[in-house]
């Protein structure tokens, strides 16, 4: 079946604005979780979902960084006044529900870059 | 806390070398899961293996073997006869084994691996 999707595949923003980072994941997954890899930070937890909860959001860098999830598929993450330290690729994975599985499966990831 | 090192930064091979790549991880947890993830040039991160801590039997899969030793906190990796196509960067991964709940992932900083002819 279809892995998980992102869109866009790249961003090009300016400093100051709003985007909006989307995450499909695979068919059936009920566990879904947003990562950034930059280089200065290699790769870091942001948040996970259970459904449409958010039961760990323990790793967003701050107040401008929030997600949500609807019908516990299609997430989106958003970054409020984006500064240039937010220049980095942001991943999402799946994993099957909880009686099964926990593996993590990614998607390609959003490259985001703020000039 | 958790904390996964991958203390090799870079590898650099000759096709058909054997390589190891090591891994060592701190956790308070009892019971937990370790990782290998694969991130070729393209950028997607490929799942290789997922071991969980109550099962410490070393494991095969064509040329890719992992080694689980609980008693130094040790997770490594060989590839046998190396290939070209085995170049990329390669993480170790630790996540708590929680009944209940799912649990994120901590990874290492990566180690990057070349392979030439």
């Amino acid at each position: 079946g279809a892995g998980v999707s992102q869109s866009p595949s790249n961003k090009v923003t300016e400093k100051g604005k709003d985007v909006e980072l989307r995450c499909d994941p695979i068919s059936g997954h009920t566990a879904l979780y947003w990562y950034r890899q930059s280089l200065g930070q290699g790769l870091e937890f942001l948040i996970y979902f259970q459904g449409n909860s958010a039961p760990d959001k323990s790793g967003l860098p701050s107040d401008r960084f929030s997600a949500e999830r609807t019908g516990g598929s299609v997430s989106t993450l958003t970054i409020q006044r984006t500064q240039q330290e937010d220049s980095a690729v942001y991943l999402c994975a799946s994993s099957p529900p909880l009686a099964g599985i926990k593996t993590q499966y990614f998607g390609p990831g959003t490259r985001l870059l703020v000039l | 806390a958790q904390k996964v090192t991958q203390a090799q930064t870079e590898i650099s091979v000759v096709e058909k070398e054997d390589v190891t790549l090591d891994c060592v991880y701190e956790t308070r947890d009892t019971t937990y899961y370790l990782f290998w993830y694969k991130q070729p040039p393209s950028g997607e991160l490929v799942f290789l293996i997922r071991r969980n801590s109550f099962d410490e039997q070393n494991e095969i899969s064509g040329r890719y073997s992992w080694n689980f030793q609980k008693s130094t906190s040790s997770f490594n990796f060989t590839i046998t006869a190396s290939q070209v196509v085995d170049s990329a960067v390669y993480f170790c991964a630790l996540s708590a084994h929680n009944t209940g709940t799912a649990s994120k992932l901590t990874f290492g900083t990566g180690t990057r691996l070349q392979v030439t002819l």
